[in-house]
């Protein structure tokens, strides 16, 4: 069974620039959540969807948002990126119910110059 | 606000030297107590999943246990690729029922 695949691995952008990236959730699994993974300040939750509707959202900007599709499959996006914004940002996919394990991506590495 | 504290930080151990990890938790109404590992520059692997007090799981030479405040992982006789980061994280009962809180991980480096 396919694990959870993120896209693109690395992306480096531009203070200003907006990026999308996106998460490809393990067969199935109908809820995708997104963190933020810094040294500073570990893994810290953005969103989470399930069935295209977000059921939650975590203490970050408006300048971040997100989308699920139809077919599970999820984008964040970014916009004006700030330095700060350099991170590896993870998605995760569970099954959908509260308890549940949730499975992560590789993550995708954002530079921000 | 649920809060999860992990400790020690960093821990160095000898290959078959036997340690604990600690992870201290405030949260309203526990849904679940989930424990990651994860190798430099890859996505965290999930672990174990506890769910009451007094609940213990096993996986080759790791056990996890669950109290009403903190959590333990125990690893018995570790080997060199044992080592990574051991992240612990909490899902409560509150408002936003469907996240994890994250400790800030302890980083195990085993020696052999």
């Amino acid at each position: 069974k396919a694990g959870v695949t993120q896209t693109p691995r690395y992306l480096i952008k531009t203070r200003g620039q907006q990026v999308t990236l996106s998460c490809s959730p393990i067969s199935g699994h109908r809820s995708v959540s997104w963190y933020q993974q810094t040294p500073g300040q570990g893994l810290q939750f953005l969103f989470e969807y399930f069935s295209e509707t977000q059921r939650n959202k975590g203490n970050f900007p408006g300048r971040f948002s997100g989308r699920q599709f139809s077919n599970s499959r999820s984008e964040m996006n970014v916009s004006t990126l700030e330095l700060g914004d350099s991170a590896l940002y993870l998605c995760a996919s569970s099954l959908g119910a509260a308890r549940d394990e949730q499975f992560f991506g590789p993550g995708t590495r954002l530079t921000v110059l | 606000e649920d809060q999860v504290t992990q400790s020690p930080e960093a821990l160095r151990l000898q290959e078959g030297e036997s340690s604990s990890l600690n992870c201290s938790y405030t949260v309203s109404g526990l849904r679940g107590l989930f424990w990651y590992r994860q190798d430099p520059g890859k996505g965290p692997e999930f672990l174990f999943t506890l769910y009451s007090a007094g609940e213990e799981k096993e996986k080759e030479r790791l056990k996890a246990t669950l109290t009403k405040k903190e959590s333990f992982l125990h690893i018995t006789a570790p080997k060199p690729e044992d080592s990574a980061t051991y992240l612990c994280a909490v899902q409560g009962s509150g408002g936003s029922n469907y996240k994890l809180t994250f400790g800030k991980g302890t980083l195990l480096t085993v020696n052999p």
